[in-house]
This record gives structure tokens, sequence and C-alpha cells, in this order.
């Protein structure tokens, strides 16, 4: 059983780009979440997100953010018209249905130029 | 909004006892969770204690938890130099993805 894949594992974007960052769940897990750390900072939660539906989206930034997690493949995170401030590393983390414990990706890191 | 505290860095020589300390304003935490962060990887969690437990026990690792007073620590016995890492704090509901994490506590283990 793999663990949670996140990919690309770099990406970089010029300003005004769009960037989408990629997170298959393990395998039997139907809960996604996503977090952003910032250079020298804890994670941050965005948004959490069962099959086709958005469960609690408290963390993410109003406007140019956007998450999905259909019902076939993986789940989705979409930075619209990035800004140098979007560059981070952004987690992604499946758990079970009623689980204590999520698993985490490696990560994406996103430097915008 | 919640907070979570953790002072930055610890040092400790390979063979001691590292203590890794975290305050936090959530008092409806059901679970506390102890995450490890190597460079460049994502998070393994650790361990967890549950909110009516003190103390928890897991090999080289102990939990303890003062839930008056909103105070986790997390002690590693016989630290070597493979615990160096980025240790989080991480309150938590009964849901476990969705976490507050603190800045983190480096640890560094010189041989």
């Amino acid at each position: 059983n793999a663990g949670v894949m996140q990919n690309p594992r770099h990406l970089v974007r010029r300003r005004g780009q769009e960037a989408r960052l990629r997170c298959s769940p393990m395998k039997g897990h139907s809960h996604v979440y996503w977090y952003r750390q910032l250079p020298e900072e804890g994670l941050k939660f965005m948004v959490y997100l069962q099959k086709e539906n958005i469960i609690d989206e408290s963390g993410m930034p109003k406007e140019r953010f956007s998450a999905e997690f259909p019902k076939e493949g993986p789940s989705i995170l979409r930075i619209q018209q990035v800004v140098r401030g979007d560059s981070a590393a952004y987690f992604c983390a499946s758990s079970p249905l009623d689980s204590l414990e999520a698993f985490f990706g490696q990560g994406t890191r996103l430097t915008v130029v | 909004g919640e907070d979570v505290e953790q002072s930055l860095f610890l040092s400790v020589r390979e063979g001691d006892s590292s203590v890794i300390n975290c305050t936090y304003t959530d008092s409806s935490s059901t679970y506390l969770y102890w995450y490890k962060q190597e460079p460049g990887a994502g998070l393994q969690l650790l361990t967890y204690i549950f909110s009516n437990m003190d103390m928890k026990q897991d090999q080289r690792l102990t939990v303890l938890l003062n839930k008056k007073d909103k105070h986790l620590s997390l002690r590693i016995a016989d630290t070597q130099t493979g615990d160096s890492a980025i240790y989080f704090c991480a309150p938590g509901g009964n849901q476990g993805g969705k976490l507050i994490f603190g800045q983190g506590t480096e640890l560094s283990v010189k041989p």
C-alpha cells in the first residue's frame, strides 16, 4: 500500500500563472486534508475534503485558491494567478473514515518567481 | 484563533534525554499529537495522547499532558543522531486530519 503521493514534488511558476497540486490518498482513505507551510513556520490547515464534498474550508484564502476531490482521481489544490507570497510547501494528508491518524505526503514545494 | 507555542530550538548530546515542550489554547482538543519532520520530507506521526490521560509511554517516547495548564511534553530517552528533526505538537479533535500545528522545535543531536 503506497503512502500518500503528491506531485509534483517541486513546482516553479511565474507570477500570474496557475499552479495545480495533486494528491493521491492512501488506498481506502476517503478523507483528504491540505496544509500550507510557509518558510520557518508550522503547517496551517487549509481545507478538508471527502469524495466530491468540501467539508471544511475555513483555512482557505478567499480568493485564487480552490480544492476538489472528485469521485475518481486525485485531489487537486489549484492556485490561480500565483504571487510570490504563495511560495511555500503544500502538504496533503489522508485518513480513513473515523480515524485518529492522518498520513502525510512528502509535500509539493511551490516557488513563485 | 487557537494557538500552539513551542520553543524553536533544542540541542542535546547523543545518549541524553530530550524534552520538547508545548503549550496550547484549545481546551476542547480531544487528542494531542506529536509529529516529526525530517529535512525535505513530510510529517511522520510519532505518538498521540487522549485528553483524559496524563501520560503515555511508547518505547523511547514519553508524552506528559497537564490538561489544566494546557501543557504537553515529549520526552525522548537515549536520544540518537537520527532523532535530529523538527518536532511538531498538534492538538486535534476526533478527526485526526484537522490539526493545529505549532512552529515546531528543531532538535539537534550532537555526537
